[in-house]
């Protein structure tokens, strides 16, 4: 059963557009959500984090939206750059825990 | 950047024999963690430490097992490695000595293991 899911499997979008990526989870008992962001060969980097007493956190182009009574959460960058290509995976983790469950990852490509 | 190296970055094994992957970390961190990564399955927390000799199972712990007998040094072992352990299994830490009530992870750059 899978507790954190991002139903798109990949996202393109032209270069200066707005970049959506959703992810969706089943827990109510998770407090914090991690976006990370992940090139090839290369492990996964920390790019935006939001807790749930928070519905929006910005962090220059990237900024994360919780809506907790739908259980949804989801990343917009805006403009949106051809160095953003990548996999984003989302985590979930509760409150007290050091475990956080990750998505299937979404992989976007920005077109120049 | 988090200094977490990984040994070997790349692997390939025969069906039935011995793996031990070994994740290093300078940054002092309590926690350590392994995971793979596979295709529409995303990431999958395999075991994870929370202090030396402290250690237990996450979602897709089945066939591994995991020693930390330094803070810094944190092993997976695959006792018999299948065909279906091929993948790519990255370490990672995070930390408790943070102002913020939630700790990120970070992670290293990977171990990509071949099973035949």
């Amino acid at each position: 059963d899978q507790q954190v899911k991002q139903n798109s499997p990949s996202l393109s979008v032209q270069e200066g557009r707005i970049s959506i990526l959703n992810c969706d989870y089943t827990n109510s008992m998770f407090d914090y959500f991690l976006w990370y962001k992940k090139y090839p060969a290369e492990g996964p980097t920390f790019l935006i984090s939001i807790s749930s007493i928070k519905d929006k956190n910005e962090d220059g182009r990237f900024t994360v939206f919780l809506n907790k009574s739908a259980k949804h959460l989801s990343l917009h960058i805006v403009p949106s750059q051809p160095g953003d290509s990548a996999v984003y995976f989302c985590a979930a983790g509760g409150s007290g825990t050091y475990k956080y469950i990750f998505g299937t990852g979404t992989r976007l490509k920005v077109l120049a | 950047d988090a200094g977490i190296t990984q040994s070997p970055r790349h692997k390939v094994t025969e069906t039935g024999t011995p793996v031990t992957l070994r994740c290093h970390q300078t940054e002092n961190h309590r926690y350590m963690y392994w995971y793979r990564q596979d295709p529409g399955h995303g990431l999958r927390l395999i075991h994870y430490s929370y202090g030396v000799k402290d250690t237990d199972k996450g979602e897709v712990s089945d066939g591994y097992s995991v020693s930390r007998s330094k803070t810094e040094d944190f092993l997976l072992t695959l006792e018999s490695a299948t065909s279906s352990q091929t993948s790519v299994y990255f370490c990672a830490i995070s930390d408790s000595r943070t102002s913020r009530s939630y700790n990120e992870q970070f992670f290293g750059p990977g171990t990509r293991l071949t099973v035949l």
